[in-house]
């Protein structure tokens, strides 16, 4: 059974800061691996779609990387703003058709003080 | 190009009551799938729908349904509602397989 981790819970940083979040699964053998941002109350945004033959995605600030053999993914935040304060989650998707979901870690609050 | 839109977002329901969700999906995905947001549980996958069929349901009990119509847009039922029912309601959508998920901003579901 699939399970996904984010390590740590909670992170407060200040501004301008570069910062690392972690997300570990216990299947290597996925089918790729998402990140999103959920601000409060929110539904998620989504940040980086990683496929499983990809080792890293980049968009603006953020970059991500996936190491399947090891079950480790990292989501990297250049220079922090306030508003990257949110929570984000990872996501994997396990196989295709019957198992086609995403299953969730339990997510890394991310406060960026000024 | 239009997002995911949920409807309502906010409901407050009596125990015992049923309520339906909405989904309208992005033009053109014809997979949605809806997940549960709670404090204690975080996000559930409920079910996924591809072409009016369910694909894959979650471990949730028989009282939540689901449909998806012609033309991609989905239902969520929920029957005889507890208190526990009480949550965030998430509906995604995706082209298929491959390609990753975008997400609706959600129903915010209070059952008193």
């Amino acid at each position: 059974k699939q399970e996904v981790t984010q390590i740590p819970a909670a992170l407060s940083v200040p501004e301008g800061e570069n910062l690392v979040l972690n997300c570990s699964f216990t299947d290597s053998a996925i089918y790729n691996l998402q990140w999103f941002r959920q601000d409060p109350g929110k539904g998620l945004t989504s940040l980086l779609l990683i496929q499983s033959s990809q080792r890293e995605q980049t968009s603006g600030r953020l970059n991500a990387s996936l190491d399947k053999s090891s079950g480790r993914s990292t989501l990297y935040i250049a220079a922090s703003q306030p508003g990257d304060s949110a929570t984000y989650l990872c996501a994997v998707k396990s196989g295709g058709g019957a198992t086609n979901k995403l299953i969730f870690g339990t997510g890394t609050l991310l406060a960026v003080q000024p | 190009k239009a997002g995911v839109t949920q409807t309502p977002r906010y409901l407050i329901k009596t125990r015992g009551q049923q309520v339906t969700l909405s989904c309208s999906p992005i033009s053109g995905h014809r997979s949605v799938s809806w997940y549960q947001q709670t404090p204690g549980q975080g996000l559930q996958f409920l079910f996924e729908y591809f072409s009016e069929t369910q694909r894959n349901k979650g471990n949730f009990p028989g009282r939540f349904s689901g449909r998806q119509f012609s033309n991609s847009r989905s239902e969520m039922n929920v029957s005889t509602l507890e208190l526990g029912d009480s949550a965030l309601y998430l509906c995604a959508s995706s082209p298929d397989s491959i390609y990753g998920y975008t997400f609706g901003s959600g129903t915010r579901l209070t059952v008193v």
